[in-house]
């Protein structure tokens, strides 16, 4: 069964505190990995989209990385504006290729 | 600008009501999806749109219908035979090309609670 597992479930950091999330999965054709910011109350912010292994993206302070079998989003130097919850989501090839299957996501909070 | 608007923000459902929750994007982008959003838990596809007048289920469409007579628009209408409606429900879109969905997109969400 197609399975992604994020964790940690939640992570504090001092301002400045460099660290990373992870994205685990489980499918059976890896066709695209998504990574997404959501505010409270919001609705998830597009962050990078990585399609084979040994890709990696940046945008300001995140950096995307995937393996086979993980993601990682790893954060340098976080501001207090960073938290939030980060979603990761898997798309597979086959008959289902519209389908996404999120993680329950990682909620960050920076303290300043 | 162009982008993924939903409404309302909130809205409220009496016992034995159907409500319509409103989806529009000016992306120009051909798929359409509903997914449900409760706390703890991934969020979950309810109906999706790949072109206009057709539609598929999801994994969790019980309670739920759409339809999609417009590009831009894909409402969805909660109805009485959905028990546990109370959710934020979140609209998205993308392209759909070669039977391969692109990157989705979200709207800002629309929180129902039952009164």
């Amino acid at each position: 069964e197609d399975q992604v597992t994020q964790s940690p479930e939640a992570l504090r950091l001092q301002e400045g505190e460099s660290s990373s999330l992870n994205c685990s999965y489980t499918v059976s054709g890896l066709r695209g990995l998504f990574w997404y910011r959501q505010d409270p109350g919001k609705g998830p912010e597009f962050l990078f989209t990585l399609y084979s292994a040994g890709e990696e993206k940046e945008k300001e302070r995140l950096k995307a990385t995937l393996t086979k079998k993980e993601s990682f989003l790893h954060i340098t130097a976080p501001k207090p504006e960073d938290s939030a919850t980060y979603l990761c989501a898997v798309q597979a090839w086959g008959p289902g290729t519209y389908k996404y299957i999120f993680g329950t996501g990682t909620r960050l909070k920076v303290l300043a | 600008d162009g982008g993924i608007t939903q409404s309302p923000k909130y809205l409220f459902r009496k016992e034995g009501q159907n409500v319509t929750l409103s989806c529009e994007q000016n992306l120009n982008h051909d798929a359409m999806y509903w997914y449900r959003q409760d706390p703890g838990q991934g969020l979950r596809l309810i109906y999706y749109s790949q072109i206009v007048n057709d539609f598929q289920k999801g994994d969790i469409a019980e309670g739920y219908s759409v339809s999609r007579e417009k590009k831009e628009s894909f409402p969805l209408t909660v109805t009485s035979a959905q028990k546990n409606p109370t959710a934020f429900y979140l609209c998205a879109s993308s392209f759909y090309s070669g039977r391969v969905a692109e990157t989705q997109y979200f709207g800002p969400g629309t929180r129902l609670l039952v009164l």
